[in-house]
């Protein structure tokens, strides 16, 4: 079974702190994605990378950077969290065989900035 | 207009009903579809995933798309309480995916 495993399941950080979300998958994925998903707006593309040290904008990039030094790690960063950016993180990763891409979602991490 | 529209629900049947969630897109050119469930404070799992217009059917689930209306629908027979989760559907555009807001339903036994 592919697993996607996120460093933390619940974060509580303050204003202005740098805040580090790490994401490793264990099936040799090409692709890695980061979301984020809040009531009412559903799940919004962040960055994602197709592979090592290269990176692509998703749709909501502001505020955010990534880095993707390894294959199986993806991390996101807040370099001065906001409390508009307290949501739930989620990472994907991806292969695609023929015709068919299934993106495999790690279980999340809550953030709270107060 | 979003290039995926999803009706938020909430959903609440009865156990043994069946259950019909449906997703609006807007662009023509897009030609794989998918549906993920997501249970509470977990991650989404694909579901159903289809190529073009059709039918595919995967025990309980089918999922249709029509790509004359572009509409695709995800028909859950004889639901179960276990089937109470967020269902979003998803369109690959490119190498990332365009996910509605999902639907949330709840199947009452």
């Amino acid at each position: 079974d592919v697993k996607v495993t996120q460093s933390s399941r619940y974060l509580v950080k303050r204003t202005g702190e740098k805040v580090f979300l790490e994401c490793v998958q264990d099936m040799d994925h090409e692709n890695m994605f980061w979301y984020r998903q809040d009531p009412g707006l559903g799940l919004r593309l962040i960055y994602f990378s197709y592979d090592v040290k290269m990176k692509e904008k998703g749709d909501i990039p502001e505020g955010y950077s990534v880095s993707r030094e390894k294959k199986e790690r993806f991390s996101l960063i807040l370099e001065s969290a906001s409390t508009n950016q307290t949501s739930m993180y989620l990472c994907a990763s991806s292969l695609f065989q023929g015709t068919q891409e299934t993106q495999y979602f790690g279980p999340g991490t809550r953030l709270l900035v107060l | 207009q979003k290039e995926v529209e999803q009706d938020p629900g909430p959903l609440s049947v009865p156990e043994g009903a069946i259950v019909s969630l449906n997703c609006t897109y807007s662009n023509s050119a897009f030609q794989y579809f998918m549906w993920y469930r997501q249970y509470s404070r977990k991650g989404p799992e694909l579901l159903m995933y289809t190529y073009s217009s059709g039918n595919k059917e995967d025990g309980r689930f089918t999922a249709q798309v029509d790509k004359s209306s572009k509409y695709i629908s995800l028909f859950i027979r004889d639901s179960q309480p276990s089937d109470s989760a967020t269902y979003l559907c998803a369109i690959k555009a490119g190498t990332a995916l365009i996910f509605g807001k999902g639907t949330t339903l709840s199947v009452s036994s």
